[in-house]
């Protein structure tokens, strides 16, 4: 029983053109959510996140949007960079104050 | 600080054979968590220290598995008699109580043949 969905499997997007990569999750409960970003043969990189009492977090060109009632997270990235290239996971904590639950990721490519 | 440091990066192992891993994580962070990733997937949960106490482990952790933080600074992870089905990446990670998000290791590949 997957409880965070990351649909898409891959996205492939135009240098300076927005990314945005989607991720459903399952319960309500979920009270803080983070994007992680992870190139070939490294550990996965925190990107940025945000709290369930929030609706929108920004950070220089990644902002993260949170759609509670319809249990959906976004990340857009404007504009998109070729170095942004790389597998996004979504993760969301919940039911305790330390495990993190990932989605199965999201390839990203930006073609020049 | 050099950040969450895992050894070996990679093993290549004989089914049936032992392994061990190790994971120095930030010097400040209390926490530290285990974390197996396989092809196509998320990281998943393995299992979890506040200083030297395990306090959760992952039904996706046989009584193969075995992991310890001595003193409250690395861990270890050891496998016993390695399957192929055990053939992941292990990734460890950090964080302080009271903040959310995680630093992780580069993680060691693991091959089981």
């Amino acid at each position: 029983d997957q409880q965070v969905k990351q649909n898409s499997p891959s996205l492939s997007v135009q240098e300076g053109r927005i990314s945005i990569l989607n991720c459903d999750y399952t319960n309500s409960m979920f009270d803080y959510f983070l994007w992680y970003k992870k190139y070939p043969a490294e550990g996965p990189t925190f990107l940025i996140s945000i709290s369930s009492i929030k609706d929108k977090n920004e950070d220089g060109r990644f902002t993260v949007f949170l759609n509670k009632s319809a249990k959906h997270l976004s990340l857009h990235i404007v504009p998109s960079q070729p170095g942004d290239s790389a597998v996004y996971f979504c993760a969301v904590r919940g039911g305790s104050n330390y495990k993190l639950t990932f989605g199965k990721g999201t390839l990203l490519t930006v073609n020049p | 600080d050099t950040g969450v440091s895992q050894d070996p990066r990679h093993k290549i192992t004989k089914r049936g054979q032992n392994v061990t891993f190790r994971c120095d994580p930030i010097s400040e962070h209390n926490r530290l968590y285990w974390y197996r990733q396989t092809l196509g997937q998320g990281p998943e949960f393995l299992t979890y220290f506040q200083n030297e106490a395990q306090l959760e482990k992952s039904r996706l952790l046989s009584d193969r598995f075995s992991a310890e933080r001595p003193k409250g600074s690395f861990s270890t992870l050891e496998i016993q008699r390695t399957e192929q089905g055990d053939s992941a990446m292990y990734l460890c990670a950090s964080s302080l109580a009271g903040t959310y998000g995680y630093t992780f290791g580069s993680g060691t590949r693991l091959t089981v043949v």
